[in-house]
């Protein structure tokens, strides 16, 4: 069975861009979430899709947004980047619960210069 | 306070040891607890999970889950080189609105 697999693996952005990463799900798994992963904030909880409907959202400003597709690939979008956007993306999947465990993608790791 | 607290570490311990990761969490109504292992520079992966009080136990891991106190802890036996990375802990929130709630991890290393 395939992983979660996210592209692309690194970006270079310039602010004031926008960035788009997308994410493939195990299959089979509905719900796919999106992290944010800096040094000192941790994982940081950017929203959640489950069935096309997003279920879930942290605590960003409206520039980071997402969707997902019929087919549970997702992606997200960040507008006007921004130096402090610099940070490794993380994508999960899950069946369906959040109760379950989650399975990450390897990341993309974004640098806004 | 923050909802999911753990040590930053980094927790050292000889190889073979038993190494014990700690983390607690505010919200009373949790149900369900995660340990994920972080090398530098990969992602994080699932290691355990447990949703009832007392001990669970897979390999050389056990995961171990005190409600009342909101406490769980991860020990890993026989500590080898190949376990140091940073331990992350999650936690469900409580109500409609659930998502996962991550402490900031401990940082293990266990030295040869």
């Amino acid at each position: 069975k395939a992983g979660v697999t996210q592209t692309p693996r690194y970006l270079i952005k310039t602010r004031g861009q926008q960035v788009t990463l997308s994410c493939s799900p195990i299959s089979g798994h509905r719900s796919v979430s999106w992290y944010q992963q800096t040094p000192g904030q941790g994982l940081q909880f950017l929203f959640e899709y489950f069935s096309e409907t997003q279920r879930n959202k942290g605590n960003f400003p409206g520039r980071f947004s997402g969707r997902q597709f019929s087919n549970s690939r997702s992606e997200m979008n960040v507008s006007t980047l921004e130096l402090g956007d610099s940070a490794l993306y993380l994508c999960a999947s899950t069946e369906g619960g959040v109760g379950g465990g989650y399975t990450f993608g390897s990341g993309t790791r974004l640098t806004v210069v | 306070q923050k909802e999911v607290e753990q040590n930053s570490g980094p927790l050292s311990v000889p190889e073979g040891a038993i190494a014990s990761l700690n983390c607690t969490y505010s919200d009373r109504g949790s149900q369900s607890f995660f340990w994920y292992r972080q090398y530098s520079g990969k992602s994080p992966e699932l290691i355990m999970f447990i949703y009832s009080n007392g001990d669970k136990e897979d390999g050389r891991f056990t995961a171990q889950l005190n409600k009342a106190s909101q406490y769980v802890s991860l020990l890993i036996r026989d500590s080898q080189p190949s376990d140091s990375a940073t331990y992350l802990c999650a936690v469900t929130n409580a109500g409609n609105n659930r998502k996962l709630i991550w402490g900031l991890g401990t940082s293990l290393a266990v030295n040869p």
